[in-house]
């Protein structure tokens, strides 16, 4: 079967640093996707990994092991606009199929 | 167009009529995706088209769904005597090209709630 895990709710703190994991147990894997969904809108693209290690794009970071089926989310400085769900998408053996994580809903207290 | 336009934005019906939710992809993207998103679950794959064919229908939950396409552009979603379990959020993606080729990401729009009573 195909599974992808993270946690339901996490809370932070304005400024100060949140990590939020997936892991995954699916029948192929190529390639893993973070989105950002704000209440009542479109996901939008975070970042994208396939090789093992750590990806930086500003703020955020998103790293990878292939062989623990795992991957987080970094957010640094955290600030109220990143209070969001952050859905984890993982690219399985087709080239359009995704299997979606449930999403982790992110609450930023100031 | 600057986005992934889906129409209506909120939509509620009573239980047994039909409905038809629209999407209109971003200019040139050729692979366009539904999804269905229902609180607290993943989102749940029904169709995906290249061009104008749908070469997975896969993911439509039962016959009182169906897709299409026209002009590699506009797409349609329709739900047939609609029942109260089929209340979610239906929410459109496409991308250039042949899918997830190199990491291309799915641009979404912000879906359609649908409410059967």
């Amino acid at each position: 079967g195909q599974n992808i895990d993270q946690p339901t709710e996490m809370t932070a703190t304005e400024g100060a640093i949140v990590q939020i994991n997936c892991t995954y147990q699916t029948s192929g894997f190529n390639g893993l996707f973070w989105y950002q969904q704000h209440a009542g809108e479109a996901p939008t693209f975070l970042s994208y990994n396939v090789l093992d290690g750590l990806e930086e794009k500003g703020r955020f970071s998103s790293f990878l092991s292939r062989s623990k089926g795992y991957s987080y989310l970094l957010l640094k400085e955290l600030q109220m606009k990143d209070s969001a769900s952050y859905l984890c998408a993982v690219r399985v053996d087709s080239n359009y199929q995704l299997i979606w994580g449930a999403g982790t809903k992110l609450i930023i207290k100031p | 167009g600057a986005g992934v336009s889906q129409s209506p934005s909120n939509k509620v019906t009573e239980k047994g009529k039909d409905v038809e939710l629209r999407c209109d992809p971003i200019s040139g993207h050729t692979a366009l995706y539904w999804y269905r998103q229902s609180l607290g679950q993943g989102l749940e794959f029904l169709i995906y088209f290249q061009g104008n064919s749908a070469p997975d229908k896969s993911g439509l939950p039962s016959d009182r769904f169906s897709a299409e396409r026209t002009g590699g552009s506009v797409s349609t979603l329709t739900i047939q005597r609609t029942q109260q379990e089929d209340s979610a959020v239906y929410l459109c993606a496409s991308s250039p090209g042949a899918g997830l080729r190199k990491g291309s990401p799915l641009h979404f729009g912000n879906g359609t709630r649908l409410t059967v009573t």
